[in-house]
């Protein structure tokens, strides 16, 4: 059964202080792996889509990072609106999987 | 360009009472899907439709019922309400294989 990981649930950052998010995953056969952001009352807003192990895609202060078993979310020097809950997802077939989440809280 | 539209925005209910969830993409998206986010549970699928004409049950099935009523539109049933479907309800929708989902801003269900 596919499954997805995430931690920690929750992070607190001081603005500047770099840190990662994990996302661990079982699918058979990944034809994807995705990173969201969500915005409290929105629907989630895409990021990355990673598809191979050793691939990594860059945006603004975000970096997403992919092996065969998990994905990283690195996020360089954050500032408060970058505070969000950030979600990874995978699909093997026509199904997508998502994890619970992290909450990513940066302070000023 | 709209994306994909869910309506209503917030939705009470009293249990048993019935509704339909409505949802429309403009993409020309082949998959479309519904979702439930719940807090500490994240996104759990509900059900799904690969392509027009086909649907198929997700995690959490029970209680709903869904009709892909034409390319463009996604439709999630609710029969007999139950407090339990209290949740905040997303739809989603892509267009090929493996490329990621695209959502709305969800829809806001209470039942008391």
């Amino acid at each position: 059964e596919d499954q997805v990981t995430q931690s920690p649930e929750a992070l607190r950052l001081q603005e500047g202080e770099s840190s990662s998010l994990n996302c661990s995953y079982t699918v058979s056969g990944l034809r994807g792996l995705f990173w969201y952001r969500q915005d409290p009352g929105k629907g989630p807003e895409f990021l990355f889509t990673l598809y191979s192990a050793g691939e990594e895609k860059e945006k603004e202060r975000l970096k997403a990072t992919l092996t065969k078993k998990e994905s990283f979310l690195h996020i360089t020097a954050p500032k408060p609106e970058d505070s969000a809950t950030y979600l990874c997802a995978v699909t093997g077939d026509d199904k997508i999987i998502f994890g619970k989440g992290t909450r990513l809280h940066i302070l000023p | 360009n709209a994306g994909v539209t869910q309506t209503p925005k917030f939705q009470v209910l009293k249990t048993g009472q019935s509704m339909t969830l409505q949802c429309a993409q403009d993409m020309n998206h082949n998959s479309m899907y519904w979702y439930r986010q719940d807090p500490g549970m994240g996104l759990r699928l509900i059900y799904y439709s690969a392509s027009e004409g086909t649907t198929d049950k997700g995690e959490v099935p029970n209680g709903y019922n869904v009709s892909r009523l034409n390319k463009r539109e996604f439709s999630l049933r609710l029969e007999s309400a139950a407090p339990s479907q209290t949740s905040v309800y997303f739809c989603a929708s892509r267009g090929t294989y493996g490329s990621p989902l695209h959502f709305g801003n969800g829809t806001r269900l209470t039942v008391t």
